[in-house]
């Protein structure tokens, strides 16, 4: 099993410009989620999803957009990125279960717009 | 709103040395996860404590949950430069909600 991968892994855009974030997982999980890490601000939701065709907004999904057609892939959508979205992105799946949803991570997108 | 408050924010140790991060919420949570993280890679899950007063052990790492599941505390015995990493718990309690991180470095 590959588990959680994501492309790319470094990315630079220019303001304005837009991209997606790939993540696939081969776990047969139902949830996958999207975060950001930023220095000192731990791992902050963007999107989540409970399964194919069913997303929800996170902590910080302003700017970001997702969809989830199948269970292995769940694409992240920068529509015009800005500086402030310089960060890195984890792409992450989990089963639901009396255990919360322990997290399998993929490796991460680090991502800088000029 | 559900917050995490992790202590301290960096640690720099020496090998051998024992430490203790804390992770500290006014929420109550069903259950608390423990990952950590290394240099350009992904977290990686530790543990999970679901009941309250639970203490678990993985070699030279102990974990305790609060007895309210309000407050989790992670204690490294004989810290080894291996140990080196950044230590993030998470509380679930309708989404998962993550602490800002502990930056442990452990010099030989």
């Amino acid at each position: 099993n590959a588990g959680v991968t994501q492309t790319p892994k470094f990315q630079v855009l220019k303001t304005g410009q837009s991209m997606t974030l790939q993540c696939a997982q081969d776990m047969n999980h139902e949830y996958m989620s999207w975060y950001r890490q930023d220095p000192g601000m731990g791992l902050r939701l963007i999107h989540y999803s409970v399964g194919a065709g069913i997303t929800d907004q996170g902590e910080v999904p302003n700017g970001y957009n997702v969809s989830r057609s199948t269970t292995e892939d769940f694409p992240l959508r920068l529509l015009s990125a800005a500086p402030s979205q310089t960060s890195v992105y984890f792409c992450a799946s989990s089963y639901s279960g009396s255990r919360g949803y322990e997290q399998y991570f993929g490796p991460g997108t680090r991502l800088t717009v000029t | 709103t559900q917050l995490l408050e992790q202590s301290p924010q960096f640690l720099s140790i020496q090998e051998g040395e024992n430490l203790t991060v804390y992770c500290n919420s006014s929420s109550v949570f069903s259950s608390l996860q423990w990952y950590r993280q290394e240099p350009g890679e992904g977290p990686v899950l530790l543990v999970t404590v679901v009941t309250g007063g639970e203490v678990k052990k993985l070699k030279r790492l102990t974990f305790q949950f609060g007895d309210a599941r309000k407050d989790s505390s992670l204690h490294i015995t004989a810290a080894q430069p291996g140990d080196t990493g950044l230590y993030l718990c998470a509380g679930a309690g309708g989404k998962l909600i993550f602490g800002q991180g502990t930056e442990l470095s452990v010099k030989p």
